[in-house]
């Protein structure tokens, strides 16, 4: 069974403050990774994707892989009251897509 | 260029009646996927589509959802008869080339089975 895990949260974090969203997976052969946000009622937008180990930044945010490790992070930095959404995890392996259960996130002002 | 489409965006029935729901992906977009999302979950996928053929359908519950892509662009997804526990939001998204690529998500038709 192919698990992709999340901590539910909620996470909360003041407005200026980083935040740190974890991932874990079981496929060891999974080989592409995203971070989508959902607000709520919303559907899923993609915030970042990565491919290979080590760290990708894209502004505010910096996705870090390890695969070894089987893991996958999001930081995201300065966070502001509109990244409160909820953040999915998602983990390709062999054109097989599964979604983590996705972090609560709330940035409070 | 539009986004991916959703018909209805709201649906109530009753159990045990039928629902189709739409999905007319990016133009262009080879790959279209059918997703579950209940509430306070991920989505789980139902089904992929490349063009119109199947790429994995392993969990869909064919014995009461079903989906087609006849032309290789738009899909509908049907249940029949629903059940009370398929309350959710069923999530349409297309990309150009599989998994492995960034999926674009349609608004969504939320499902209420009463």
């Amino acid at each position: 069974q192919k698990e992709v895990e999340q901590n539910s949260g909620p996470l909360s974090v003041p407005e200026g403050a980083i935040a740190s969203l974890n991932c874990t997976y079981s496929d060891r052969v999974s080989q592409s990774f995203f971070w989508y946000r959902q607000y709520s009622g919303k559907s899923p937008e993609l915030i970042m994707s990565i491919y290979s180990n080590g760290d990708k930044e894209d502004g505010r945010f910096t996705a870090q892989l390890n695969k070894a490790s089987q893991y996958v992070s999001l930081l995201i930095r300065d966070s502001q009251p509109s990244d409160s959404a909820t953040y999915l995890c998602a983990v390709n392996a062999d054109n097989d897509m599964r979604f983590g259960a996705g972090t609560r996130l709330t940035v409070k002002p | 260029e539009a986004g991916v489409a959703q018909s209805p965006r709201y649906k109530i029935i009753e159990k045990r009646q039928s629902v189709a729901f739409w999905c007319n992906p990016i133009s262009g977009h080879a790959t279209l996927y059918w997703y579950q999302q209940i509430l306070g979950q991920g989505p789980k996928l139902l089904i992929q589509f490349q063009n119109n053929g199947v790429v994995d359908d392993s969990q869909l519950p064919k014995d009461r959802f079903s989906a087609e892509r006849l032309k290789g662009v738009d899909s509908t997804l049907k249940i029949q008869p629903a059940k009370l526990e398929d309350s959710a939001v069923y999530l349409c998204a297309s990309n150009w080339a599989g998994a492995a690529d960034t999926q674009y998500f349609g608004p969504g038709t939320r499902l209420t089975v009463l």
